[in-house]
């Protein structure tokens, strides 16, 4: 069965650094999504990604944040300056269409940030 | 008041016994709804979508109340590997998919 796959992992990094996490979509899909989740909390909408374009972000997804799709098969997530609030659990997940559509998520990215 | 509320939990019950969830949402525009199951630290996993007719899969019943706002999940015979947190999401059709806050659920022998 077609999976999403992040990497890394795991990501241990230092406060103020920048850190970029990797995902690949299903090669099909067409909408790509990050959320997070904060140890215990629920899973928390980041922003969604379309045709090359942001087509819809949450508060948290403020100018530390940005996304990218640098060629047909990887999608990034990039923080700028880390803070110890980013710890968390990064999950990319996509989809074939949206609003109907059900999400594939990936196995998640553990951010610490120290 | 929250987009999609859900009771935290958690239900203890035993194997074998028959437990429901609710889930609550409060835009009256929302058009699609799914049950996801999420193991601990593990990604969340679609369970099932849910119709306006109502649908099963297995042991699983989803329904779906529009003039109350509500979904609910209905797990019969439940088994040890049920144990998880249920996880209630709510698209309106735009670029979106919001998460409840998830209700724990514990089986035992």
């Amino acid at each position: 069965e077609p999976e999403v796959t992040q990497t890394p992992s795991h990501q241990v990094t230092q406060m103020g650094q920048e850190v970029i996490l990797r995902c690949v979509p299903i090669s099909n899909h067409l909408y790509f999504y990050w959320y997070r989740q904060i140890l215990g909390q629920k899973v928390e909408f980041l922003v969604s990604f379309y045709n090359n374009e942001i087509s819809e972000k949450s508060e948290i997804f403020d100018d530390q944040f940005s996304v990218e799709r640098p060629d047909g098969s990887n999608f990034t997530l990039k923080i700028r300056s880390t803070k110890l609030e980013d710890s968390a659990m990064y999950f990319c997940a996509s989809s074939e269409w949206t609003g109907n559509e059900k999400l594939f998520f990936g196995s998640g990215t553990q951010l610490s940030v120290l | 008041r929250k987009e999609v509320e859900q009771d935290p939990g958690p239900f203890n019950v035993p194997e074998g016994a028959t437990v429901a969830f609710n889930c609550t949402y409060s835009n009256s525009a929302s058009q699609s709804f799914f049950w996801y199951r999420q193991d601990c630290r593990k990604e969340p996993k679609l369970l099932m979508s849910v119709y306006s007719s109502g649908n099963e899969d297995g042991r699983f019943t989803a329904q779906l109340n529009r003039a109350s706002q509500y979904i609910s999940l209905l797990i019969r015979d439940s088994k040890l590997s049920d144990s998880a947190t249920y996880l209630c999401v709510v698209s309106s059709g735009t670029y979106k998919y919001i998460f409840g806050t998830g209700t724990r659920l514990k089986v035992l022998a």
